[in-house]
């Protein structure tokens, strides 16, 4: 069974540029969601995706992101215009929907880099 | 606010010893902690988890300790190897299809 994986693995661009990463889950996981590390600090949540539906969005910074989930498959987030504290990686995790306690499902993470 | 610290921020330990990472927590809503091992160029994994109505879960030579009245838990590593050298984050969260919260990681050195 293939992992979670995300798209690019590095990405290195501009101020003021637009960058779009992508996650696809784990297939039948209808849980996604997103988190930022950055410089070192603690893992971020940024937003939750049930199936297509955004379940929680209570982390992301502010109106220069935008995550979609079309289809309640793959995932992409979108940074517009980035800005020089965007730089970190992007981690992306999925989960089934069961009730129940069950692990969250990490990729290897998006390296933003914002110069 | 950070809502659960962890420390130490990093821990170099001779093989064989035994490594302690502890974290603390806030929200007393929490009711789900698991530990993520993280290697460079992957993305975290489930190491091991607990909820608070144990005190102690131990898998092979990881153990979580856990206090449930001083909002504290702790990973030790038993017999510990070069290759668990990798950063270790603690976590919490209302269930596990929540959003985690996240300690800020412990870089863990395992000297041969």
């Amino acid at each position: 069974e293939a992992g979670v994986t995300q798209f690019p693995s590095h990405s290195v661009i501009e101020k003021g540029q637009t960058v779009t990463l992508r996650c696809d889950p784990i297939s039948g996981h209808d849980n996604l969601y997103w988190y930022r590390r950055v410089m070192g600090k603690e893992i971020k949540f940024l937003l939750h995706f049930v199936k297509e539906s955004k379940q929680d969005e209570s982390g992301m910074p502010n109106n220069r992101f935008l995550a979609e989930r079309t289809g309640g498959t793959y995932s992409t987030l979108k940074v517009q215009p980035a800005e020089l504290e965007d730089s970190g990686v992007y981690f992306c995790a999925s989960s089934p929907l069961n009730r129940g306690f069950y692990e969250q499902y990490f990729g290897p993470g998006t390296r933003l880099t914002v110069t | 606010q950070q809502q659960v610290k962890q420390s130490p921020q990093s821990l170099i330990v001779q093989k064989g010893g035994i490594s302690i990472i502890n974290c603390a927590y806030e929200n007393t809503a929490f009711d789900y902690f698991p530990w993520y091992q993280q290697f460079p160029g992957k993305g975290p994994a489930l190491l091991i988890a607990i909820r608070p109505d144990v005190s102690e879960k131990k898998e092979g030579r990881f153990t979580i300790s856990f206090n449930k009245s001083a909002k504290q838990f702790s990973l030790h590593i038993m017999d510990s190897q070069p290759g668990d050298s990798a950063t270790y984050f603690c976590a919490a969260s209302m269930n596990s299809n929540y959003q985690l919260i996240w300690g800020a990681g412990t870089k863990l050195i395992i000297k041969p």
